[in-house]
């Protein structure tokens, strides 16, 4: 069955980077686009960036642009989600998904927990 | 501002039916015909429960159903069940497909 399983979150402090890797197995992880979607405490879901099937598009929330690299890699079946430059309002439950088609997330992982506090 | 606008709450009694709206507020949001529903229990994995507006992946009750008319999606779910307490969200994308568009998500109480 599919299976997706974030790691990587913790407490860091602003200004600071962190990485989160999501592994997949399940399915033939380099057939399809996936997305990071994360949740701020209290807030609703927020979309925060898409890679294609083979990592040669990406796309990002205007929020997290030019600090935020999503990157994948296919012989590992492995997500990641590299985020720099840290800021409060970062802080979030993260949330890997897989894509079925155009925009459709079917299958999520459980998230993972990112705080950043000084 | 969400460029989908979703009621705050809703409310209903077991084995009752109710019905979450889903409003486009932005012509940056394309496509309207490929909205989905996703239900997030706290703590959990969301789950994908309509896409395309009203079709429904394998192993979603038929309890579950999705409409549109005008720029209003409708999710409808049918006898209530404690267990479908729970925040719901619909989705959309840009008109650049680059994106996902957030609902500001709905929460079921189920009394």
């Amino acid at each position: 069955q599919v299976q997706l399983v974030e790691s990587g979150g913790g407490v860091v402090q602003p200004g600071k980077s962190l990485r989160l890797s999501c592994a997949a197995s399940g399915f033939t992880f380099s057939y399809f686009g996936m997305h990071w979607v994360r949740q701020a405490p209290g807030k609703g879901l927020e979309w925060v960036a898409f890679v294609s099937h083979d990592g040669s598009n990406r796309y990002y929330a205007d929020s997290v642009k030019g600090r935020f690299t999503v990157s994948r890699d296919n012989s590992e079946n492995t997500l990641y989600l590299q985020m720099n430059s840290l800021k409060v309002e970062d802080t979030a439950v993260y949330y890997c998904a897989k894509v079925m088609v155009r925009g459709v997330l079917d299958y999520w992982g459980q998230g993972t927990l990112v705080t950043v506090s000084s | 501002q969400s460029a989908l606008t979703q009621p705050a709450s809703v409310s209903g009694s077991p084995g009752q039916s109710i019905t979450i709206s889903c409003t486009e507020t932005s012509s940056d949001v394309g496509g309207y015909n490929f909205v989905s529903w996703y239900q997030h229990h706290p703590t959990k994995a969301p789950r994908l429960l309509i896409y395309d507006v009203s079709k429904r992946p394998s192993g979603i009750s038929n309890r579950f159903s999705g409409s549109k008319s005008g720029n209003t999606a409708s999710l409808t779910i049918s006898g209530l069940q404690p267990e479908d307490e729970a925040h719901y969200y619909c989705t959309s994308y840009t008109t650049s497909s680059t994106s996902v568009v957030f609902g500001g998500g709905t929460t079921l109480t189920v009394l």
